[in-house]
C-alpha cells in the first residue's frame, strides 16, 4: 500500500530554515518524480517543486534559490530544504507522488507557519 | 495572477450540469496535459482526470475533462450535494519549466 507521511512543519520566524520530510512507503521515491505542493490558509494551491528519477529538479520562481528539493533513496524519503522564510510561505506543504499521471498520490501535508 | 485562470464559482441545481474552464497559453495548457482535482474541506486534493480527458480508477464517469487549444473544461453531470467542493485544474508551463494551477473554482450545488 501506497503512503506518504510529511512531517517537520511547524512555527518559524521569518528569515528562518525548516527541513521537511516526506517518508515514503509502498514504492521507491528514487524509481519515480516527486513533487511538493503548498496551499496558503483559505488559498489555492501553488506547485512548488519537482525531482525527477534522474535528479533533475526545477522550482517555481517563488522559491527558487531558497528552497531545495531532495531525497534520501536508503530512507527512501523526501526532503524540502526551505531557507529564508517568508510571511508568504506560509502554507500546508504537500508531498505528491507522480503528479498529474494516473499513479498520482498526495500526503496529508504537514503545516509551515512563519511568523515573528 | 494565476497562469492559469478559472471562474471563482459555479452554480447548479442537484441532477443538472456544470462545466469548469480553465483558459491557458501555448505553454502550458497548449503544449501539456491538463490535470483536474478536487478538494473538500480540510482535505488534500483529489485527482478526478489526467492526461486531458482520462479518469483514474474510482472516479465515477459523471466527471469528464476535455481540450481544445489553450482552454480545457470540466465537465460533472447528474450534479450531488456531495460535489460541493473547490474544483482546480493544473498543468507543466514549458516557458517557466515548472508546474502551474488555475486559482480554483468552488462548486455549489443549489
Amino acid at each position: 500500500e501506497v503512503q506518504l507521511v510529511e512531517s517537520g512543519g511547524g512555527l518559524i520566524q521569518p528569515g528562518g530554515s525548516l527541513r521537511l520530510s516526506c517518508a515514503a512507503s509502498g514504492f521507491t521515491v528514487s524509481s519515480t518524480y516527486m513533487s511538493w505542493v503548498r496551499q496558503a490558509p483559505g488559498k489555492g494551491l501553488d506547485w512548488v517543486s519537482v525531482i525527477y528519477a534522474g535528479g533533475s529538479t526545477y522550482y517555481a520562481d517563488s522559491v527558487k534559490g531558497r528552497f531545495t528539493i531532495s531525497r534520501d533513496n536508503s530512507k527512501n524519503t523526501l526532503y524540502l530544504q526551505m531557507n529564508s522564510l517568508r510571511a508568504e510561505d506560509t502554507a500546508v506543504y504537500y508531498c505528491v507522488r507522480d503528479w498529474r499521471s494516473s499513479s498520482e498520490y498526495w500526503g496529508q501535508g504537514t503545516l509551515v507557519t512563519v511568523s515573528s | 495572477q494565476s497562469v492559469l485562470t478559472q471562474p471563482p464559482s459555479v452554480s447548479a441545481a442537484p441532477g443538472q450540469k456544470v462545466t469548469i474552464s480553465c483558459s491557458g497559453s501555448s505553454s502550458n495548457i497548449g503544449n501539456n496535459y491538463v490535470s483536474w482535482y478536487q478538494q473538500l474541506p480540510g482535505t488534500a486534493p483529489k485527482l478526478l482526470i489526467y492526461e486531458n480527458n482520462r479518469r483514474p480508477s474510482g472516479i465515477p464517469d459523471r466527471f469528464s475533462g476535455s481540450k481544445s487549444g489553450t482552454s480545457a473544461t470540466l465537465g460533472i453531470t447528474g450534479l450531488q450535494t456531495g460535489d460541493e467542493a473547490d474544483y482546480y485544474c493544473g498543468t507543466w508551463d514549458s516557458s517557466l519549466s515548472a508546474g502551474v494551477f488555475g486559482r480554483g473554482t468552488k462548486l455549489t450545488v443549489l
